[in-house]
């Protein structure tokens, strides 16, 4: 069965450190990784795709096919990073599995 | 169109009636997904269409629930004889893409609460 775990259900650091949030799946093929951020009173949307290897606001992702991990890390958080991050692998037939998401608090 | 447009975005029914919730994806979007959300859970997926095709059902809970998009665009999620298990906010999504993996557009959700 296809599993995506993220261990931290909070995540609280202060501003100008840095951050990673953990993500594990448990998928048959090769699926492509997505990460998605909820802003609050924001919908969801995409933050980044490990496909296009981007590093979008600051943000990178490394997918480790023997680990099975695709880590979510910033060098220098911000405050406005402060939101819940979804990981979420999608099959070629574009269904996703969603993690429970990890709340990210960046104290000033 | 701004985005994917869900209405209306919180619905209070009671146990037992019939409630039907309304996606308007991004114009020429080939893909849509419904997703339920649980109170402190990620998106559970529930359902996806490529075109007017449904896919893939395997997440609906029930045949309690229905999920429709007769011209390829515009879908509802039809919930029968609701229960308060139900309750969860409701997430449509586009995605251009057809049978690649493609990133999603969310709505906004219909948060949906049953007395």
């Amino acid at each position: 069965a296809q599993r995506v775990t993220q261990p931290e259900k909070l995540l609280s650091v202060f501003k100008g450190a840095p951050v990673e949030l953990k993500c594990n799946y448990s998928y048959s093929g090769s699926p492509e990784l997505f990460w998605y951020v909820q802003y609050s009173r924001q919908r969801l949307q995409l933050l980044l795709r490990h496909i296009s290897r981007e590093s979008i606001k600051g943000f990178t992702a490394d997918l480790n096919k023997g680990e099975t991990s695709f880590h979510l890390k910033k060098p220098f958080a911000q405050e406005e990073d402060s939101a819940m991050y979804y990981c979420a692998p999608n099959t070629n037939a574009g269904k996703s599995t969603f993690g429970d998401g990890t709340t990210l608090t960046v104290k000033p | 169109g701004a985005g994917v447009s869900q209405s209306p975005r919180y619905k209070v029914a009671k146990r037992g009636q019939d409630v039907a919730l309304r996606c308007d994806p991004i114009s020429g979007h080939v893909s849509l997904f419904w997703y339920q959300q649980a109170l402190g859970q990620g998106p559970e997926f529930l359902t996806y269409f490529q075109n007017e095709a449904q896919l893939d059902k395997s997440g609906l809970p029930s045949d309690r629930f229905f999920a429709e998009r007769p011209e390829g665009s515009v879908s509802t999620l039809k919930i029968q004889r609701t229960q308060q298990e139900d309750s969860a906010v409701y997430l449509c999504a586009s995605s251009l893409a057809g049978a690649v993996a493609g990133p999603q557009h969310f709505g906004d959700g219909t948060r949906l609460s049953i007395l």
